[in-house]
């Protein structure tokens, strides 16, 4: 069956430190990946989407990045946090229009 | 650009009473319609989809929804609801053939159900 693993499940990082979010999925081929992020009293922003290893699209441009060393690794970083980057990050895949959802990461830059 | 409107932020009810999240979206080209629900402490899952065909939904846990193309809308309604679907609550649009189908989401509605 189909997982997807997103670690870790809460962060709290000082303002200009590094970040990396690391996303697995099991059980499928060239998946689509994503990356969103829920902030506080809004609603889930895409940030990232891949289609395969190595190509990236951005949505909203950041302080924020993403890479796909691997087809079923996703991974969002940052080389300096800013306090705005404080939210809830969720990785996603999808098949064929159904997704999948990570159990998300919280992170609090402080 | 298209956006998904939820119009309420938080909804309280007591159990056994009718519940009606609206959903609206902007876009004029065919679509794909999601609720999703996230219970405190859990993950995001899918409540209902629509893609194609009857365009009322019934999804898992008694919930429906009804695409109306004309209003735009994607209506998620339950009969009685209980306690335990206390939760937040997002819809979702994607556009068909566009974006590699990626998810455009509302703002989320909150309902807590009282015992």
């Amino acid at each position: 069956s189909q997982t997807i693993h997103q670690w870790p499940a809460t962060l709290v990082q000082p303002v200009g430190s590094p970040l990396s979010l690391e996303c697995t999925v099991e059980g499928t081929s060239n998946p689509n990946l994503y990356w969103y992020r829920q902030a506080a009293g809004r609603g889930l922003q895409l940030l990232f989407y891949s289609v395969g290893i190595g190509q990236i699209s951005s949505e909203v441009p950041q302080n924020l990045s993403a890479s796909r060393p691997q087809d079923r690794q996703f991974i969002l970083s940052s080389k300096k946090l800013l306090l705005s980057d404080s939210g809830f990050y969720l990785c996603a895949w999808s098949l064929t229009g159904r997704y999948t959802f990570g159990s998300g990461t919280r992170l609090t830059v402080v | 650009a298209q956006s998904v409107s939820q119009h309420n932020h938080h909804v309280i009810l007591s159990e056994a009473a009718s519940l009606e999240l609206g959903c609206n979206y902007s876009y004029g080209g065919t679509v794909n319609l999601f609720w999703y629900v996230q219970y405190p402490g859990q993950h995001l899952q899918l409540l209902l989809k629509y893609f194609s065909g009857d365009p009322l939904v019934k999804g898992i846990k008694g919930f429906e929804a009804e695409f109306i193309k004309s209003k735009f809308s994607f209506n998620l309604r339950k009969p009685s609801v209980q306690w335990s679907d206390t939760a937040e609550y997002f819809c979702a649009v994607s556009l068909y053939g566009g974006s590699q189908g990626n998810l455009i989401f509302g703002k989320g509605t909150k309902l807590s159900v009282k015992p």
